[in-house]
């Protein structure tokens, strides 16, 4: 069966310090890959996309980026984090059109 | 472009009462649709989505909902609520054949009183 991890859980990171959370899939193979950020009290916000390795979409223009050097991994990357960054960060990933399956989050609090 | 609203950002309801959350949804094309649950600190789970076979979609934990075309609507709902209802519900949009264009709506937390 699939399964997708993310790390870390939580992450606590002064403002101006950089960022670098993973995602990483198993039992599947060309997944498409999905990162979003969950605000306090909003929905979920699409940040990045990717179809297949090194290919990345952007959703909006902000200090992240992300990566995928492997095919079942996902990387967000931020040089420097700004106190707007904070927030809950999940992976997701999709085959098919269908469904996205969620990893379990990682809240990160920039301070 | 797709885009779905969620009406009521909090619903309460007694245990054992009906539960029915709201959801309208815009697209231009043919619709994919999607009822997640997110327990705290955690990720979102799939309910039970809508891919354009029986209107009437069942799911899990005994939650179903009805594509209605001419209403633009795709409410969740449960005849009879349980303690471990108590989470947040996400629905979400899609447009047939490419869901890399996924939407959110900005969820309804509902509470379940004893």
């Amino acid at each position: 069966s699939q399964t997708i991890h993310q790390w870390p859980a939580t992450l606590v990171q002064p403002v101006g310090s950089p960022l670098s959370l993973e995602c990483t899939v198993e039992g599947t193979s060309n997944p498409n890959l999905y990162w979003y950020r969950q605000a306090a009290g909003r929905g979920l916000q699409l940040l990045f996309y990717s179809v297949g390795i090194g290919q990345i979409s952007s959703e909006v223009p902000q200090n992240l980026s992300a990566s995928r050097p492997q095919d079942r991994q996902f990387i967000l990357s931020s040089k420097k984090l700004l106190l707007s960054d904070s927030g809950f960060y999940l992976c997701a990933w999709s085959v098919y059109n269908n469904e996205q399956f969620f990893g379990p989050g990682t809240r990160l609090t920039v301070l | 472009a797709q885009s779905v609203t969620q009406l009521g950002s909090h619903v309460s309801v007694s245990e054992g009462a009906l539960v029915l959350l709201r959801c309208n949804y815009s697209s231009s094309v043919p619709p994919y649709l999607f009822w997640y649950v997110q327990y705290p600190n955690q990720g979102l789970q799939l309910l039970l989505k809508y891919t354009s076979a029986a209107t009437l979609v069942k799911g899990i934990n005994g939650f179903e909902a009805e594509f209605k075309k001419s209403e633009t609507s795709f409410h969740l709902t449960k005849p009879s609520a349980h303690m471990s209802d108590a989470a947040e519900y996400f629905c979400a949009v899609s447009a047939f054949l490419n869901n890399n264009d996924m939407r959110f709506g900005a969820g309804t937390r509902l509470t379940v009183k004893p």
